[in-house]
């Protein structure tokens, strides 16, 4: 089965410093990987995903992210944190299950970003 | 605008009783999802529907039922069998097919009181 780990349930970033938020993988096949921003009593939203095309993703709202498959790693990134990220963010695999996108979540990690 | 539309968004439920949550979409999915979302815990698989009149258990079933009358609607209904149904429910559809992103609604917070 797939899975993946963020690590950091809370980062705390300045204002205008670089945002890295951390997620592994485990797959025992080739991966498809997604990034979601979830604001509070909010639904999810898409980020960026990971198919296969290119290791780095460009994403919505300066987000990218590496898919590094000696590391197991698909960090998401974000040179400067602006006030309005602070969210808690989902990294998420996809698995097929008898023809149908079963998506298996990180347990997330909330970023707070601070003046 | 093209959307999921998930109602309502607080719901507040006595002991014992069953309440259902409504979840429409409009965005002429096939596959639609329902996950349930606890602090700390990520978002878990409750029920999972790939066409009209068929659905299949996901990892935390129990207590929960659907139905898939119509395309556009997945209602899932929290029992008085499922023993800690406060929680945040989102309900999410996708593309037919594997590996597509899934669009979620605004989410339902039900509260036990």
């Amino acid at each position: 089965a797939q899975s993946v780990t963020q690590l950091g349930s809370h980062v705390s970033v300045s204002e205008g410093a670089l945002v890295l938020l951390r997620c592994n993988y485990s797959s025992s096949v080739p991966p498809y990987l997604f990034w979601y921003v979830q604001y509070p009593n909010q639904g999810l939203q898409l980020l960026l995903k990971y198919t296969s095309a290119a290791t780095l993703v460009k994403g919505i709202n300066g987000f990218e992210a590496e898919f590094k498959k000696s590391e197991t790693s698909f960090h998401l990134t974000k040179p400067s944190a602006h006030m309005s990220d602070a969210a808690e963010y989902f990294c998420a695999v996809s698995e097929a299950v008898r023809g149908y996108n079963k998506l298996i979540f990180g347990a997330g990690t909330r970023l707070a970003v601070h003046p | 605008d093209g959307g999921i539309t998930q109602s309502p968004k607080y719901l507040f439920r006595k002991e014992g009783q069953n309440v259902t949550l409504s979840c429409e979409q409009n965005l002429n999915h096939d596959a639609m999802y329902w996950y349930r979302q606890d602090p700390g815990q990520g978002l878990r698989l409750i029920y999972y529907s790939q066409i009209v009149n068929d659905f299949q258990k996901g990892d935390i079933a129990e207590g929960y039922s659907v139905s898939r009358e119509k395309k556009e609607s997945f209602p899932l209904t929290v029992t008085s069998a499922q023993k800690n149904p406060t929680a945040f429910y989102l309900c999410a559809s996708s593309i037919q097919g594997t590996h597509t992103e899934a669009f979620f609604g605004q989410g339902t917070r039900l509260t036990v009181v």
